[in-house]
């Protein structure tokens, strides 16, 4: 089966803190997704990489960065943690022409 | 712009009995495919099922199925003989893009949580 690890399962930091939320996928997928997921609001593209060293923007980048120097880790970086980006933060893979996404447990961020 | 609309921000179902949940989407791409993700209160996204616009038939998996009316531009997911652990949120999406596309990004919906009774 594949797996979507995600390094944490609760975090907490503080406003202006540097937050880094990591990705691993276990079955060579070259599209890997961040999402961000809010009460009433769904689930929200914030950027997505299909291949090593290539970022695209989603829906919402404002405030975020990611990185994906290995094919298998996908990190998502804010720069400096705010409050409105307190959040469920979920992240998925798919294989380069499969249509299903895998999807991690997801990090639930507050930020204090 | 593409779009999934989710209408029932909320649903409760007697226990073995059959539950719609409704997606309408919004797409002027010929292409595209559409899915439903469960997601239980564990917060791991489960996926369902998937149609692709040019599927002839309504997609089936098990308990589940998906009613595609493509004129309505609809597509509403069937759960019958509810269970106890079907109590979860159901998310609606869809594939932006042609088919077998790069990047596969999806669009959710705002979700349905479905409470089942006993």
């Amino acid at each position: 089966d594949v797996k979507v690890t995600q390094s944490s399962r609760y975090l907490v930091k503080r406003t202006g803190e540097k937050v880094f939320l990591e990705c691993v996928q276990d079955m060579d997928h070259e599209n890997m997704f961040w999402y961000r997921q809010d009460p009433g609001l769904g689930l929200r593209l914030i950027y997505f990489s299909y291949d090593v060293k290539m970022k695209e923007k989603g829906d919402i980048p404002e405030g975020y960065s990611v990185s994906r120097e290995k094919k298998e880790r996908f990190s998502l970086i804010l720069e400096s943690a705010s409050t409105n980006q307190t959040s469920m933060y979920l992240c998925a893979s798919s294989p380069h022409r499969n249509e299903k996404l895998f999807f991690g447990s997801g990090t639930q961020l507050s930020v204090l | 712009a593409q779009k999934i609309t989710q209408t029932q921000p909320g649903m409760f179902v007697q226990e073995k009995e059959a539950v719609t949940l409704d997606c309408t989407y919004d797409t002027s791409d010929p292409s595209y495919g559409l899915f439903w993700y469960k997601q239980p209160s564990s917060g791991e996204m489960i996926f369902l099922i998937y149609q692709g616009s040019y599927d002839q038939q309504n997609a089936t998996e098990g308990r589940y199925s998906l009613n595609f009316q493509k004129a309505r531009k609809s597509a509403n997911l069937v759960i019958s003989a509810s269970q106890l652990g079907d109590s979860a949120m159901y998310f609606c999406a869809m594939r932006e893009g042609g088919y077998g596309g790069a990047t596969n990004k999806l669009i959710f919906g705002t979700g349905t949580l479905l409470a089942v009774q006993p």
